[in-house]
């Protein structure tokens, strides 16, 4: 068990609105990583952080910014939520290392209205 | 970017059979590994093997980096088993740092 926390695990909200999911670690990992699901995509990088306030886009960033004030906190912000931001949002960590085995939280299913 | 092909997309079993799923990806990479969705969502990382053989009970890896697949043998299976098998790996160029590319995955069902 890696000790990887999200929080909301469920939320709906409406186009427009801000919105900021939490994944919280607690192992003191410096790597952490934010993904999304979508059907027929597999998993896809947003954004990843390398250590507290060292953070970098990935793959499918536009429309999202993330901060890491703290090492166990990794936070993901929509700034305006759309309906095409509508997936299951994972964090995950790197067990040792960048290259190490990457573990993930349990999820947070977002939709947008 | 690095491309990752998981097959076959789809896969249904009895219990007690065997499977072989692959991975081929189009670069080098420093990191690659293979990840388990059960039907409930949750992510389980299964094998860390970015060359060689690795065996877990009932499943094994193994990785040819120098012709760029990677397949994951499942024996015996059980309908626990049954889920989503991703495929993902790192790209040698990038310093590792920068997460996974996913494959789409294999969807494996096992039936009773």
């Amino acid at each position: 068990d890696a000790g990887i926390t999200q929080s909301p695990r469920h939320k709906v909200t409406e186009t427009g609105t801000p919105v900021t999911l939490r994944c919280h670690q607690t192992e003191n990992h410096r790597y952490m990583y934010w993904y999304r699901q979508d059907p027929g995509h597999g998993l896809r990088l947003i954004h990843y952080s390398y250590g507290v306030k060292d953070t970098d886009k990935g793959e499918v960033s536009d429309g999202y910014s993330v901060s890491r004030s703290k090492t166990e906190d990794f936070l993901l912000t929509l700034e305006s939520a759309t309906s095409s931001q509508t997936s299951v949002y994972f964090c995950a960590i790197s067990g040792s290392g960048a290259l190490g085995q990457q573990y993930f939280g349990p999820g947070t299913r977002l939709t947008v209205t | 970017g690095i491309q990752v092909e998981q097959s076959p997309p789809d896969l249904i079993l009895q219990e007690g059979a065997n499977s072989t799923l692959r991975c081929n990806f189009s670069d080098s990479v420093n990191n690659l590994q293979w990840f388990h969705q059960n039907p409930w969502g949750q992510l389980i990382n299964l094998f860390y093997i970015p060359s060689g053989t690795k065996q877990n009970g009932r499943l094994s890896a193994t990785t040819v980096a120098t012709e760029r697949y990677s397949l994951l043998y499942i024996s015996s299976s059980q309908t626990t088993d049954s889920g989503v098998y991703f495929c993902a790996v790192a790209p040698m160029t990038g310093g590792g740092a920068d997460g996974l590319t996913f494959g789409k995955g294999t969807h494996l069902i096992i039936q009773p």
